[in-house]
C-alpha cells in the first residue's frame, strides 16, 4: 500500500524566513515522489519531481530513503509562495496512480 | 491552448439529479484520471483510464460512472446526486512513466 503523510495542516512563516514542508511516505518498492502546488482556487501544478533533482521557484526536495522522507525546502519565503502544497507518491505499476498527502497550507506573512 | 480542460467550471444542482462533467486533453497522453478534492482539500483518486480502458476503479459509489470515448476524453457521469457529492472534481492526464500529471482547472460541484 502507498501512503503519504504531511503532518502539518498549516505552516505560517514570515517573508524571508526559511521554509520546510514535511513529507513522509510508506511504500514497499522504489517510489517516485512529487510536490504539487495549488494556488488559491486554481489547478494543481507540478512543482518538482525527485527524479529530476531540480530547483523550481527556489524550492528543492531531497529524497531520503533511510528516513522515507521528501521534505520541501526554500531558504527565503516569498509572499507569492502562499499556497497549498501536496506531496505525492507514485509506485510502480497500477496505472501510475498518484497518492497524495493531505496537503500543507503555507502562509507567508509580511 | 489549454492542455487539460474541464467543463463546466461550476455546477450547482439539486439532490437526486443526474449530471456529467467533461474532460479533454490535447497533450497526446495515454492515461487520464478523475480525482475528488473534498472540503478539507484532501485529494483522492476515483478512476483511471489508459487508452480508453479502465485500469483504476477505487471504492466509489456506482452512481459514478466514467466514460472514455477516446484517449483524449474522459467524462464523469453522476446519477442521483447526494449532498456528500459536493466537492471539486479534477481531471488529469499523464504520459505514463513517472512524469507526473497535468491537471485540469477543476469542476466545483455543489449539491443543494
Amino acid at each position: 500500500a502507498q501512503r503519504v503523510t504531511q503532518p502539518e495542516k498549516l505552516l505560517s512563516v514570515f517573508k524571508g524566513a526559511p521554509v520546510e514542508l514535511k513529507c513522509n511516505y510508506s511504500y514497499s518498492g522504489s517510489p517516485e515522489l512529487f510536490w504539487y502546488v495549488q494556488y488559491s482556487r486554481q489547478r494543481l501544478q507540478l512543482l518538482l519531481r525527485h527524479i529530476s533533482r531540480e530547483s523550481i521557484k527556489g524550492f528543492t526536495a531531497d529524497l531520503n530513503k533511510g528516513e522515507t522522507s521528501f521534505h520541501l525546502k526554500k531558504p527565503f519565503a516569498q509572499e507569492e509562495d502562499s499556497a497549498m502544497y501536496y506531496c505525492a507518491l507514485s509506485g510502480t505499476g497500477g496505472g501510475n496512480k498518484l497518492t497524495f498527502g493531505t496537503g500543507t497550507q503555507l502562509k507567508v506573512e509580511l | 491552448d489549454t492542455a487539460v480542460s474541464q467543463t463546466p467550471k461550476y455546477l450547482v444542482t439539486q439532490m437526486g439529479n443526474d449530471k456529467s462533467i467533461k474532460c479533454e486533453q490535447n497533450l497526446g497522453h495515454d492515461t487520464m484520471y478523475w480525482y475528488k478534492q473534498d472540503s478539507k482539500k484532501f485529494l483522492k483518486i476515483m478512476f483511471s483510464y489508459n487508452n480508453k480502458e479502465l485500469i483504476i476503479n477505487e471504492t466509489v459509489p456506482n452512481r459514478f460512472s466514467p466514460k472514455s470515448p477516446d484517449k483524449a476524453h474522459l467524462n464523469l457521469h453522476i446519477n442521483s446526486l447526494e449532498l456528500g457529492d459536493s466537492a471539486v472534481y479534477f481531471c488529469a492526464s499523464s504520459p505514463g512513466g513517472n512524469y507526473g500529471y497535468t491537471f485540469g482547472s477543476g469542476t466545483r460541484l455543489t449539491v443543494v
